[in-house]
């Protein structure tokens, strides 16, 4: 079955620091590649998609890298702030099928530390 | 602002009521998808609907059930709830249905309706 998992539950780091938040995924050959933000309490918010021709993307501070050889994606903060402290999602995005349905993986809790 | 609304945002249910949730999507979006957050864990695919339809459908029971209406906002519908059912439910709206037309555009989530169930 299809399976994504999200190395770390949590990651501190110092502000000024790149975080790298890593996903993995088998059983799987997705076309994109989704990360979202997830405060508490709130819902997801989309960051970045990645399709899987690409093998990098970026926006302002965030990058994302997409390798289907090794089934994985990394996604980087550079300059953290503490305001980038939240949980990240990384999410299958299909291509193809009735309905477009996203796989989560359980998430990566990242700390900020001023 | 994702413009996505969805009420109520936190409810109390006793083992074996039912519930409904709301959603209504950002304006011009025809697919809403509903997904279930246990805490700690990833959302989890419960079903898609695409112009009034359901289109897709992942690993959850019949007793949940969902409507679209022609406005496009939808509906959840959880009968016979269990403890387990306690969780976050997030809406969220897309365009163009799923396959191919769908593809590469943004998902927008809903800040989710809590439900605890007792």
């Amino acid at each position: 079955s299809q399976k994504i998992e999200q190395n770390s539950e949590a990651l501190n780091i110092q502000e000024g620091k790149t975080a790298t938040l890593t996903c993995n995924y088998t059983n799987y050959s997705p076309a994109y590649l989704q990360w979202y933000r997830q405060d508490p309490g709130r819902g997801p918010v989309f960051l970045l998609l990645i399709r899987e021709n690409e093998k990098e993307k970026r926006k302002e501070r965030l990058k994302v890298t997409f390798d289907t050889t090794l089934k994985q994606s990394l996604f980087h903060i550079t300059a953290s702030q503490p305001a980038d402290s939240a949980t990240y999602l990384c999410a299958l995005d299909p291509l193809g099928g009735s309905a477009r349905q996203l796989t989560f993986g359980s998430g990566t809790q990242l700390t900020v530390l001023p | 602002e994702t413009g996505v609304t969805q009420s109520p945002t936190h409810l109390i249910k006793t083992r074996g009521q039912q519930v409904t949730l709301r959603c209504s999507s950002q304006s011009g979006h025809n697919t809403v998808s509903w997904y279930q957050q246990a805490l700690g864990q990833g959302p989890q695919f419960i079903f898609q609907y695409y112009r009034e339809e359901e289109n897709g459908r992942g690993n959850f029971p019949p007793r949940f059930s969902g409507l679209q209406f022609p406005n496009y906002s939808s509906e959840l519908n959880v009968n016979a709830l269990e403890l387990d059912d306690s969780a976050l439910y997030l809406c969220a709206s897309s365009s163009g249905g799923g396959g191919t037309r769908n593809s590469g555009n943004t998902i927008y989530f809903g800040e989710g309706s809590w439900l605890t169930v007792v």
